[in-house]
């Protein structure tokens, strides 16, 4: 089974502060995404990553950074957090094998006070 | 711009009937469309997927359509049961790319 896991389930900041999310995933998988939930919005592309050190801007990616450092983890960097960057943040991974999906964390509610 | 669209923020149906999902896409290029099902306070899980060359996939009781010329997707849960209550989000990519869009979610409630 696909384990895909996130560092917080929630997490409380305040404005300017600096915020890292991890996750990790056991899959071996060459992608990784992360996404922000927001009602209404559904789930917005940040940044993904298709490699070690590599990465793409998502739809959203203003006010975020990313790093890849290994295979396995993927990082999510707030470089000073804005109370409009409460949200829901969701981690996935996928496998380039043909016809693969896309397996999500259980995901970290942020709070930015 | 929303390429993927979920009408309906929600939906109300009675345990054992019928539950109908709607999802329009603008984008022609996509060429792949999932169905993901998310509970409260976890991760979204995949349940269906169906690519452009097929009109119709399913499995078990999830049926997913597909009307390319109407650029509409629907998936069709029968028959509906309370586990089936959830946010139901459609996605497309396009040409194996890994990229996923999705749509803004439809939170299904099933009536015991």
């Amino acid at each position: 089974d696909v384990k895909v896991t996130q560092s917080s389930r929630y997490l409380v900041k305040r404005t300017g502060e600096k915020v890292f999310l991890e996750c990790v995933q056991d899959m071996d998988h060459e992608n990784m995404f992360w996404y922000r939930q927001d009602p209404g919005l559904g789930l917005r592309l940040i940044y993904f990553s298709y490699d070690v050190k590599m990465k793409e801007k998502g739809d959203i990616p203003e006010g975020y950074s990313v790093s890849r450092e290994k295979k396995e983890r993927f990082s999510l960097i707030l470089e000073s957090a804005s109370t409009n960057q409460t949200s829901m943040y969701l981690c996935a991974s996928r496998s380039n094998r043909v016809g693969q999906t896309q397996y999500f964390g259980p995901g970290t509610r942020l709070l930015v006070l | 711009d929303q390429q993927v669209k979920q009408n309906s923020p929600s939906l109300s149906v009675q345990e054992g009937r019928i539950s109908i999902l709607n999802c329009d896409y603008t984008n022609s290029m996509f060429d792949y469309f999932l169905w993901y099902k998310k509970y409260p306070a976890e991760g979204p899980t995949f349940l269906i997927s169906i690519s452009s060359i097929k009109d119709k996939n399913e499995d078990g009781r999830f049926t997913v359509f597909l009307n390319k010329s109407a650029k509409h997707l629907s998936l069709h849960i029968v028959p509906s049961q309370p586990g089936d209550s959830a946010v139901y989000f459609c996605a497309a990519s396009w040409g194996g790319n890994e990229k996923l869009t999705f749509g803004t979610g439809t939170r299904l409630t099933i009536i015991p």
